[in-house]
């Protein structure tokens, strides 16, 4: 069974800042790897996703993510943190078994932007 | 392209009744799936629809159960509802590859008194 782990439920930076939050996936097939982000009283917005093309995966708003298979490790980035990037963000990896779509989901890592 | 659509927004219902959730995928897509969300649990897979069948289930009681009309549209049903189920309910739609992007609705938010 595929499982993903996010490391800190919390993590916060300065406006400007480099933004790095932590995901680590367990899988026994290659993954397909994914970053949602979810605003205050919305549902989930994709930024992006890997499904074994590149490693480097370049998203929305500027975030981008590196797959690293000896490492298991899907980490997101942003060179320069907004205030507007504040929410709370998902790391994600489909169970495609069966040739049925499931995500299992980290728990989640809310991200704080101080000015 | 109209997004993924839930209906209704907010719910409050007691201990022991029943609720019907409702989401419209975003057109073309065929796969429709539920998650749960609650600060305790995180984001749980309910399940998964694609051209009406159920495709994948999570571990939840019998008591949460879908279905998935000929024009995509889904439905959840929780029967006898207890306080621990009040959460926020996110439905998704995509075409229904494993690599295909689920793209989710702003969910039902279910309060149970």
């Amino acid at each position: 069974a595929q499982s993903v782990t996010q490391l800190g439920s919390h993590v916060s930076v300065s406006e400007g800042a480099l933004v790095l939050l932590r995901c680590n996936y367990s899988s026994s097939v290659p993954p397909y790897l994914f970053w949602y982000v979810q605003y205050p009283n919305q549902g989930l917005q994709l930024l992006l996703k890997y499904t074994s093309a590149a490693t480097l995966v370049k998203g929305i708003n500027g975030f981008e993510a590196e797959f690293k298979k000896s490492e298991t490790s899907f980490h997101l980035t942003k060179p320069s943190a907004h205030m507007s990037d504040a929410a709370e963000y998902f790391c994600a990896v489909s169970n495609y078994g069966q040739g049925a779509q499931k995500l299992v989901f980290g728990q989640g890592t809310r991200l704080t932007i101080n000015p | 392209k109209a997004g993924v659509t839930q209906t209704p927004r907010y719910l409050i219902k007691t201990r022991g009744q029943q609720v019907t959730l409702s989401c419209s995928p975003i057109s073309g897509h065929r796969s429709v799936s539920w998650y749960q969300q609650t600060p305790g649990q995180g984001l749980q897979f309910l399940f998964e629809y694609f051209s009406e069948t159920q495709r994948n289930k999570g571990n939840f009681p019998g008591r949460f159960s879908g279905r998935q009309f000929s024009n995509s549209r889904s439905e959840m049903n929780v029967s006898t509802l207890e306080l621990g189920d009040s959460a926020l309910y996110l439905c998704a739609s995509s075409l229904g590859s494993a690599t295909d992007t689920q793209y989710f609705g702003p969910g039902t938010r279910l309060t149970v008194l």
